[in-house]
């Protein structure tokens, strides 16, 4: 199974600030990743696809980037809707797997 | 526009079994492939099992933690989507969540399976 270790597994930032998200393959997944983002007793909602492609009607300031082993999602300019669960998933193979998750919360 | 509903969650006994159901509509069910995801309480997201579509012979993959104990089904006629989880455990507590394709784009509700005597 391909495993996903996503970090951090919580982060606290200032509203309007940048932050970044990472999450790194056991092995090249050839950019089959989607990040999901989750609210409270909500359930998750596609952010990212292919790495790099904004879902339909995700604000522009979630971003995705990586290759290979390592993917990233940033998020600029922090808004307080941005409070949430992040988690990234590959699709290159079966079994789909998940990373563990970053809780995020404004300071 | 597409929807998902998600049945059949309930409290379950250890040992025993259970039938979720997921019911769609607002798309054709009969393209895609359509998947069951779980989270325990709160816990991460966990995969559990995909069936594939009729040009792709209706092929089925699963979690390795949960081979052997639950089962994937369709009904294209009824646009819906099926799981049977046998030999409940604990740990399989969880909301189950189904979801479309192989990029999860469209979720249900989930519905909660509490395993517990």
């Amino acid at each position: 199974d391909i495993q996903m270790t996503q970090s951090p597994a919580s982060l606290s930032a200032s509203l309007g600030e940048t932050v970044t998200i990472e999450c790194r393959a056991s092995e090249d997944i050839y950019n089959g990743l989607a990040w999901y983002q989750q609210k409270p007793g909500k359930s998750p909602q596609l952010l990212i696809y292919n790495a790099n492609s904004l879902h339909t009607g995700v604000p522009s300031r979630f971003s995705g980037s990586g290759s290979g082993t390592q993917y990233s999602l940033k998020i600029n300019s922090l808004q307080s809707e941005d409070v949430a669960s992040y988690f990234c998933q590959q699709y290159y193979d079966y079994p789909f797997t998940f990373g563990s998750g970053t809780k995020l919360e404004i300071k | 526009e597409v929807q998902i509903l998600e049945t059949g969650g309930g409290l379950v006994k250890p040992g025993g079994s259970l039938r979720l159901s997921c019911a769609t509509s607002g798309f054709n069910f009969n393209d895609y492939f359509m998947n069951w995801v779980r989270q325990a309480p709160g816990k991460g997201l966990e995969w559990v099992a995909q069936i594939r579509n009729k040009n792709y012979n209706y092929a089925t993959y699963y979690a390795e933690s949960l081979e052997g104990r639950v089962t994937i089904s369709r009904d294209d006629s009824k646009s819906s989507v099926y799981l049977q989880v046998s030999s409940l455990r604990a740990e399989d507590t969880a909301i189950y969540y189904c979801t479309r394709c192989v990029v999860f784009a469209y979720w249900g509700q989930g519905t909660l399976v509490t395993v517990s005597s």
